[in-house]
């Protein structure tokens, strides 16, 4: 079946600027996850959604960080006034519901490089 | 809450040796682990996870990681490795039961012929 995917893969803005970025999860996963992938420095959690329940935001860096997942599939990051700090590879994975075999593992999506100008 | 230390930051190897790639850990609560594997231009994919049972577990492409509690540290490990293990390898916790994954900062494995 189809795994996470994002989209775009690639995006240049100007600092100063806003930008979206999706991720579609594997169909049945209820968890999804983001995480900021910066150079030498691994994966930040930013946030995390697990069905209807209150998203886990403990990760976002500022205020102009925010994410919303509609339907309980499709998810977007958005980032207000980018700064060049924000320049970082964007990744999303999903999981299955807790009890659901294998629920612990993530399943993560190639990812969108963000580069800020 | 919970952390991750990779002790090494890169990994030099030649082909056909064994390689141990660290990994500590620090949660005041039982807690999963996990080894990522990223191949150059890939997405991320889970090696192998510690739930509980056996301390000794086994993952794909002939890799294992052992849990030690008592030491704190999940290290993998690889008897022969192959110029295509060449990849980034990221150790990960998570509380039992909660979903929030801390991760390390990564090791890269460079194997040489």
């Amino acid at each position: 079946g189809a795994g996470v995917s994002q989209s775009p893969s690639n995006k240049v803005t100007e600092k100063g600027k806003d930008v979206e970025l999706r991720c579609d999860p594997i169909s049945g996963h209820t968890a999804l996850y983001w995480y900021r992938q910066s150079l030498g420095q691994g994966l930040e959690f930013l946030i995390y959604f697990q069905g209807n329940s209150a998203p886990d935001k403990s990760g976002l860096p500022s205020d102009r960080f925010s994410a919303e997942r509609t339907g309980g599939s499709v998810s977007t990051l958005t980032i207000q006034r980018t700064q060049q700090e924000d320049s970082a590879v964007y990744l999303c994975a999903s999981s299955l519901a807790p009890l659901a075999g294998s629920w612990e593992t993530q399943y993560f999506g190639p990812g969108t490089r963000l580069l800020v100008l | 809450a919970q952390s991750v230390t990779q002790l090494d930051s890169q990994v030099p190897v030649f082909e056909e040796a064994p390689v141990e790639l660290r990994c500590n850990y620090s949660s005041s609560v039982s807690v999963y682990l996990f080894w990522y594997v990223q191949y150059p231009n890939q997405g991320l994919q889970l090696l192998l996870k510690y739930l509980s049972g056996s301390t000794l577990v086994k993952g794909i492409n002939g890799f294992e990681a052992e849990f030690n509690k008592s030491q704190t540290s999940f290290h993998l490990r690889k008897p022969s490795v192959h110029i295509s293990d060449t990849a980034e390898y990221f150790c990960a916790v998570r509380r039992t039961g909660g979903f929030k994954t801390i991760f390390g900062a990564g090791t890269r494995l460079f194997v040489k012929a």
